[in-house]
């Protein structure tokens, strides 16, 4: 169990829909990052937030967002879905007073599925 | 993001050999991970490395980081059955910017007793 988790752990849903993924970081973790994993992209950067401002962005389109908020979970908006958008989305933390800032530890995944 | 060649794509070996798996980029990176996925689950870290050259290990298995900086080797020992799964290197580039991880495609490994 790394310690990061995210809900829901599946989610299927219509073309066109908008839905909120959720992830809470590890203890003590500031940075929170968001990948996309489809079977031929491979896992793909999307954005990285650290105590609650945006740090860095990768691959992510612009019907995606996400916020990182207080209490340091963040969720990841994606709006306007297709079917392309099928896949699953990882969220990872790192940075915590433990650890060090570059390594990066995994939740579950959230498969998502768009009909 | 940056592009990761990793190989081989799959392997398919004997409980007791040893594995090796590479991963190679056209760009240097500060620092190197290999992480661990089975089906359905997220990576798991296996090995993190900082330096050119350092050479690290967590039990059966030992990574290397590349003294080009732009490569990365992961060996694995007496394999086991529960060594199943596929292993995914990542490069990070640790800039002001951010720390995003660039991901090989993987190297899916069987294993038969």
């Amino acid at each position: 169990d790394s310690g990061v988790t995210q809900t829901p752990k599946h989610l299927i849903t219509a073309t066109g829909q908008r839905v909120t993924l959720r992830c809470s970081p590890r203890s003590g973790d500031l940075s929170v990052y968001w990948y996309q994993q489809s079977l031929d992209q491979g896992l793909q950067f999307l954005i990285q937030y650290y105590n609650g401002e945006e740090r860095a962005k990768g691959n992510i389109l612009e019907r995606f967002s996400a916020q990182q908020f207080p209490d340091l979970h963040s969720e990841l908006n994606l709006s306007s879905l297709e079917l392309g958008d099928s896949a699953l989305y990882f969220c990872a933390s790192s940075g915590g007073l433990a650890g060090s800032m570059y390594e990066q530890y995994f939740g579950p995944g959230t498969r998502l599925t768009v009909t | 993001g940056q592009q990761l060649n990793q190989s081989p794509q799959s392997m398919f070996i004997q409980e007791g050999e040893d594995v090796s798996m590479n991963c190679t980029s056209s760009s240097i990176f500060n620092t190197w991970l290999w992480y661990k996925q089975d089906p359905g689950e997220g990576p798991v870290l296996l090995i993190a490395l900082y330096k050119a050259g350092e050479l690290t290990s967590n039990g059966r298995l030992t990574a290397q980081f590349g003294i080009t900086r732009k490569d990365s080797f992961l060996n694995i020992s007496a394999s086991i059955p529960s060594d199943v799964g596929i292993y995914f290197c990542a490069g990070q580039l640790r800039s002001n910017s951010g720390y995003a991880l660039n991901f090989g495609k993987g190297t899916s490994l069987l294993v038969t007793p």
